[in-house]
C-alpha cells in the first residue's frame, strides 16, 4: 500500500483538461511544500514535471501546473495531447523520507 | 548535460547481496547535491531506497534499511548501492538518481533504469 493515494486511472479527450489528484496526511503532503509530479512512458525512466507543488523545471510545457489544498496535491494537465499518455506519480517528503503514490494511468481518448 | 547510467549484475540469488554502481558524468559528485536510488518492480509503482550526500551522509528508507548501504567514490564520480539478504520482492528495476542540491526533495535527473531480477 502507497504512503499517498492516487486515482488509478484518468482519461480526457484532447484539447481538454484533466486533474490527478494525491492525498497523504499532514504529516506529508499537508506539512511540507515538498511534492513533486513525475511523468513515466512505458519502459522510460520517470522524468520530473512539477516540483516543490507547483514548480516547472525548464523545458516542461506550462500546459502542466500544480496545486495543494490541505493534505492534497493537484496536476493539472490542460490542453490534452496524445503524448501526455503516461502513468503520473506523485511524490512527497516527509520526516526525512520520501514517499510515492501508488501512480495514476492517464489515457487520452 | 548530467547523466547517470547503473551498471551491476542483472540476476541476483535469493540471500545474496545487490550490488549496483551509478556512474555520473557531466557534473562532479564532489561539488554538491544529494544522490540516491529508486526502484520499480515489474507493472508496480515507485519506491524511494535511499539517499545519500555529496560529504557521505545517508538517508534510508525505513522499510529497507536494515539491508540497505549507498555509499560515494568521488575519485571515480559514482555511487553505489549494496542490498543484503534479497528475495524476490527485491525483483525490480533500479534507477540511480540526482535530487535536489539542498535536500533531496525532488529527483532532477535520473538513469534510464537497470532491471534487477532475484532468482535462484
Amino acid at each position: 500500500q502507497s504512503a499517498l493515494t492516487q486515482p488509478a486511472s484518468v482519461s480526457g479527450s484532447p484539447g481538454q483538461s484533466i486533474t490527478i489528484s494525491c492525498t497523504g496526511t499532514s504529516s506529508d503532503v499537508g506539512g511540507y511544500n515538498y511534492v513533486s509530479w513525475y511523468q513515466q512512458h512505458p519502459g522510460k525512466a520517470p522524468k520530473l514535471m512539477i516540483y516543490e507543488v507547483s514548480n516547472r523545471p525548464s523545458g516542461v510545457s506550462n500546459r502542466f501546473s500544480g496545486s495543494k489544498s490541505g493534505n492534497t496535491a493537484s496536476l493539472t494537465i490542460s490542453g490534452l495531447q496524445a503524448e501526455d499518455e503516461a502513468d503520473y506519480y506523485c511524490s512527497s517528503y516527509t520526516s526525512s523520507i520520501v514517499v510515492f503514490g501508488g501512480g495514476t494511468k492517464l489515457t487520452v481518448l | 548535460q548530467v547523466q547517470l547510467q547503473e551498471s551491476g549484475p542483472g540476476l541476483v540469488k535469493p540471500s545474496e547481496t545487490l550490488s549496483l554502481t551509478c556512474a555520473v558524468s557531466g557534473y562532479s559528485i564532489s561539488s554538491g547535491y544529494y544522490w540516491g536510488w529508486i526502484r520499480q518492480p515489474p507493472g508496480k509503482g515507485l519506491e524511494w531506497i535511499g539517499s545519500i550526500y555529496h560529504s557521505g551522509s545517508t538517508y534510508y528508507n525505513p522499510s529497507l534499511k536494515s539491508r540497505v548501504t549507498i555509499s560515494v567514490d568521488t575519485s571515480k564520480n559514482q555511487f553505489s548501492l549494496k542490498l543484503s539478504s534479497v528475495t524476490a520482492a527485491d525483483t525490480a528495476v533500479y534507477y540511480c538518481a540526482r535530487f535536489a542540491s539542498y535536500g533531496y526533495y525532488y529527483i532532477y535527473y535520473w538513469g534510464q533504469g537497470t532491471l534487477v531480477t532475484v532468482s535462484s
